[in-house]
């Protein structure tokens, strides 16, 4: 059973473009949301983190926005940069376990 | 200075043989994880160590044994090696009560 379900598995967009991200749960007692970025190669590297107590959190060009009743929460990247071409993971955890959304390859066109 | 260094960063081995991971945080954190990246880069976690204590085991194979001499070092062994573990396995870190994970760069077993 995925507990967390993510969409879409891949995306392209323009340079300048606006790439958004989206992620379900289904645990109510996950307390913790946070992206991470990868790039190939590379581990995991946390991005931007949001509690449901607040609805967004914007950090740069990145913006986590989370409806709680809906147990939805999704990733926008603003101005979107050839740089940000990588593998995106929504997570959520309840403690210090976190379980990961499948992943969203991200191509970012010049 | 690596957050969270893991060795070697590359493993090709035969099917059958026992292998090690080796894993070490220097960020004063004392929780400590092993993450499978299978082929369609899901990650999914394999233990968690608190305090050199496992708390967490989802259904791993016996064959897998974490090993954790103190708490900057979480070293994964892995028995009687089997094609399908071949895989990207992540190590990383956080500190109790805190959800942040860090982890290492990965390590890539290839097994034939």
């Amino acid at each position: 059973q995925q507990q967390v379900k993510q969409s879409p598995q891949s995306l392209i967009v323009q340079k300048g473009g606006i790439s958004i991200i989206n992620c379900a749960y289904e645990n109510t007692a996950f307390d913790y949301f946070p992206w991470y970025q990868q790039f190939p190669g590379k581990g995991p590297a946390l991005l931007i983190a949001i509690r449901p107590d607040v609805s967004e959190k914007k950090e740069g060009r990145f913006t986590i926005s989370f409806n709680k009743s809906a147990k939805q929460f999704s990733l926008h990247i603003m101005d979107s940069q050839p740089g940000d071409s990588a593998t995106y993971f929504c997570a959520a955890s309840a403690g210090n376990m976190l379980t990961f959304g499948g992943g969203t390859r991200l191509m970012v066109k010049p | 200075d690596t957050a969270v260094s893991q060795t070697p960063k590359y493993l090709v081995t035969q099917m059958g043989n026992d292998k090690s991971i080796k894993c070490e945080q220097n960020l004063g954190h004392d929780t400590m994880y092993w993450y499978k990246q299978d082929s369609k880069k899901f990650l999914k976690i394999m233990f968690s160590y608190n305090n050199k204590e496992l708390i967490i085991n989802e259904t791993v194979p016996n064959r897998f044994s974490p090993k954790s001499p103190d708490k900057a070092h979480l070293n994964l062994h892995i028995n009687s090696l089997e094609l399908g573990d071949s895989a990207v396995y992540f190590c990383a870190s956080s500190q109790t009560g805190r959800a942040e994970a860090f982890f290492g760069q990965g390590t890539r077993l290839t097994v034939v």
